[in-house]
């Protein structure tokens, strides 16, 4: 099947500084890709979709100007999480849809996460 | 909006018995698809079975399989001949049928399913 990778895997920061959490599909072209936090043994909350080559679409209560989303290429999405606080620390997940032709069904490929603390 | 409740935050089984996890939804869409996503400890989220909303048979993937009670928006994951590999955390999530790869997936809270030796 296809895949989809993170990356970092774990990251730690200090207070006030920026991350940036790289999601990439592997093997196939993504022109949308979603962006999801899980805090520990709760579910997976859609942050936002990204949209390659426009803007993200953001959920409602999520902060556009904390959660950077960029969309530059087929293949790669980044969330750049700016001034981290504590509170921002959580398991970040990214997932991409492979179209499958005529079909409406597209099958999501989840990234493997990213654990981010934010000391 | 769409919605999709897991009455059960935790369930266990022993191994090689049977365990059914619940899932109920709410939608006005007529088309739409159901999955299951099993979560393990890794957190790599991994597709366990899927259902499209058209199909009237319930979808079967070797132990796994469903009964999809679409008048009741029911959505229900059966494990038989339980494996000490199925210990993860499981999501039931909705997906509409319209949009394409634009359609978002709409996740439950999950169930926490323990298998004991």
């Amino acid at each position: 099947g296809a895949v989809v990778s993170q990356h970092p895997s774990w990251v730690i920061c200090k207070s006030g500084t920026s991350v940036k959490i790289e999601c990439r599909s592997l093997d196939f072209q993504a022109t949308t890709m979603f962006w999801y936090r899980q805090f520990p043994k709760q579910s997976l909350m859609l942050m936002a979709t990204s949209n390659e080559g426009s803007k993200a679409t953001y959920e409602q209560g999520v902060e556009k100007d904390k959660f950077l989303i960029n969309h530059a290429s087929l293949t790669l999405s980044t969330l750049t999480v700016t001034s981290a606080h504590p509170e921002d620390s959580s398991f970040y997940i990214c997932s991409a849809p492979l179209a499958g032709g005529l079909s409406s069904y597209n099958e999501q490929f989840f990234g493997p996460g990213t654990r981010l603390t934010v000391l | 909006a769409q919605t999709v409740t897991q009455s059960q935050p935790e369930m266990s089984v022993q191994e090689a018995e049977t365990v059914t996890l619940s899932c109920t939804y709410d939608t006005s869409e007529s088309d739409y698809y159901l999955f299951w996503y099993k979560q393990p400890p890794s957190r790599q989220m991994i597709l366990v079975i899927r259902q499209e909303a058209y199909k009237q048979q319930n979808a079967t993937e070797n132990r796994f399989s469903v009964n999809f009670q679409k008048a009741a928006k029911s959505f229900s994951l059966k494990i038989s001949d339980s494996q000490l590999g199925d210990a993860a955390m499981y999501f039931c999530a909705y997906r509409g049928g319209y949009g394409g790869a634009t359609n978002k997936l709409i996740f439950g809270t999950g169930t926490l399913l323990a298998v004991q030796p």
